[in-house]
């Protein structure tokens, strides 16, 4: 089984409709980030969380939103959605461990497609 | 701030040939440097890494990568291409003391006969 899991792997919505991207990891870290892909652009960070009660802002943060249910669970939520949120969404998880050199480990990625 | 820039958005070699990605960084602190690949309809991959200590890294499937601070560059090489490399390839930077990664735009490698 994969370590770190996204639900749903492909979305097609409607401007406005509220939208969440779930994420659930069994490798036991703390950090999980949510970021998203576009061509050309790499991956930007959405938001970020060290713990539970840890959640930050990442470069992109506009128009999202993020709750940390569990330590294995990292939710991102697309109030009303738009066009220009259609990206490729990637979850990852590092341990708390070792400091700034931590791997991080990717999910298979949400391909999201607003209407 | 961290920033990465990878030189090239497309890289094309005969199997067989010599890989080159380039990446270059911008860091006011001392860097963590990564190499991921993302194969099609897949999330990423750790390739290398370069922390501390040696400044050449080898990594899974052949490559490598040498870190020269001097010309603050971090590209990946391969000496022989595969068919089974073409991918995507992200070079990446850590940034302050939060593990966030900064990522360059990526460079798709194309593999021919």
């Amino acid at each position: 089984d994969a370590d770190v899991t996204q639900t749903p792997r492909n979305r097609i919505t409607k401007t406005g409709k509220r939208i969440m991207l779930e994420c659930s990891q069994t490798k036991g870290h703390d950090r999980m980030y949510w970021y998203r892909q576009d061509p050309g652009l790499g991956l930007r960070l959405i938001y970020y969380s060290f713990d539970v009660k840890d959640i930050n802002k990442g470069e992109i943060s506009d128009g999202y939103s993020v709750s940390r249910q569990a330590q294995a669970k990292f939710s991102l939520s697309l109030e009303s959605a738009i066009p220009n949120q259609t990206a490729l969404y990637f979850c990852a998880t590092s341990d708390v461990g070792g400091g700034r050199n931590n791997e991080q480990f990717f999910g298979p990625g949400t391909r999201l497609t607003v209407l | 701030a961290q920033s990465v820039t990878q030189l090239g958005s497309h890289v094309s070699v005969s199997e067989g040939a010599l890989v080159l990605l380039r990446c270059n960084y911008s860091s006011s602190v001392p860097p963590y440097l990564f190499w991921y690949v993302q194969y099609p309809n897949q999330g990423l991959q750790l390739l290398l890494k370069y922390t501390t200590g040696a400044t050449l890294v080898k990594g899974i499937n052949g490559f490598e990568a040498e870190f020269k601070k001097s010309e603050t560059s971090f590209h990946l090489t391969k000496p022989s291409a595969h068919m089974s490399d073409a991918a995507e390839y992200f070079c990446a930077v850590t940034s302050g003391t939060a593990s966030k990664l900064t990522f360059g735009t990526g460079t798709r490698l194309q593999v021919t006969l």
